[in-house]
């Protein structure tokens, strides 16, 4: 059971775009800044948006993120079949004084 | 550019104690926080802990009585000592550089990550 909650799935054809949500509480994402990792089959995760929505140099701008209350989202716009990958939130949750992650999203383009 | 290598033993014995070693390579291991964290297989990541350069530690609460985090900062080298494990600590071992730091709340972050390394917990 992961302290941040995301959908399982999702998936969206070529071109489209699709959103990835990660639920939490106030001692997590309500007061603390999101990241988000992509993890490629077989690889390491990468980094994708910090501090809620910068991106690190080298991720493409069709990535972003957002953040509301105790709920962030990452956008991914003109989806490529090279974006198939599993989706990460994560972010510090006080109460724990521990780093948190959610479940994982998988991401299918269909 | 910072680099991360994970090194240890692939195969662990039930009850026995799980190494590792993360190098640093590309830069120092100085002024950073350094992160272990792993992946069960066909599961999701979780969070072992972090220690600064000082040796400033935190680990995961769940995990917290079998973990110990250390650096050595002659060998550029940071480690995860994990005691009495089971089948439930069979996963790949990720080690990566963290950003740590609170303005209106904390920014936590891995930017880079090491390639990972299997580690199976069997007798």
């Amino acid at each position: 059971q992961s302290v941040l909650t995301q959908p399982p799935s999702v998936s969206a054809a070529p071109g489209q775009k699709v959103t990835i949500s990660c639920s939490g509480s106030s001692s997590n994402i309500g007061n603390n800044y999101v990241s988000w990792y992509q993890q490629l089959p077989g690889t390491a995760p990468k980094l994708l948006i910090y501090e809620n929505n910068r991106r690190p140099s080298g991720i493409p701008d069709r990535f972003s993120g957002s953040k509301s209350g105790t709920s962030a989202t990452l956008g991914i716009t003109g989806l490529q079949t090279g974006d198939e990958a599993d989706y990460y939130c994560g972010t510090w949750d006080s109460s724990l004084s521990a780093g948190v992650f959610g479940g994982g999203t998988k991401l299918t383009v269909l | 550019q910072v680099q991360l290598q994970e090194s240890g033993p692939g195969l662990v014995k039930p009850s026995e104690p799980l190494s590792l070693t993360c190098t640093v390579s590309g830069g120092h291991i100085s002024s950073n926080y350094w992160s272990w964290i792993r992946q069960p297989p066909g599961k999701g990541l979780e969070w072992i802990g972090y220690i600064f350069y000082t040796g400033t530690t935190s680990y995961n609460p769940s995990l917290k009585s079998r973990v110990t985090i250390s650096v050595d900062t002659s060998r550029n080298q940071f480690s995860l000592k994990l005691s009495s494990v089971t089948a439930a600590d069979t996963a790949v071992y990720y080690c990566a550089r963290a950003r740590l730091e609170w303005s209106s709340g904390y920014y936590y972050y891995m930017d880079v990550w090491g390639k990972g390394t299997t580690v199976t917990v069997s007798s």
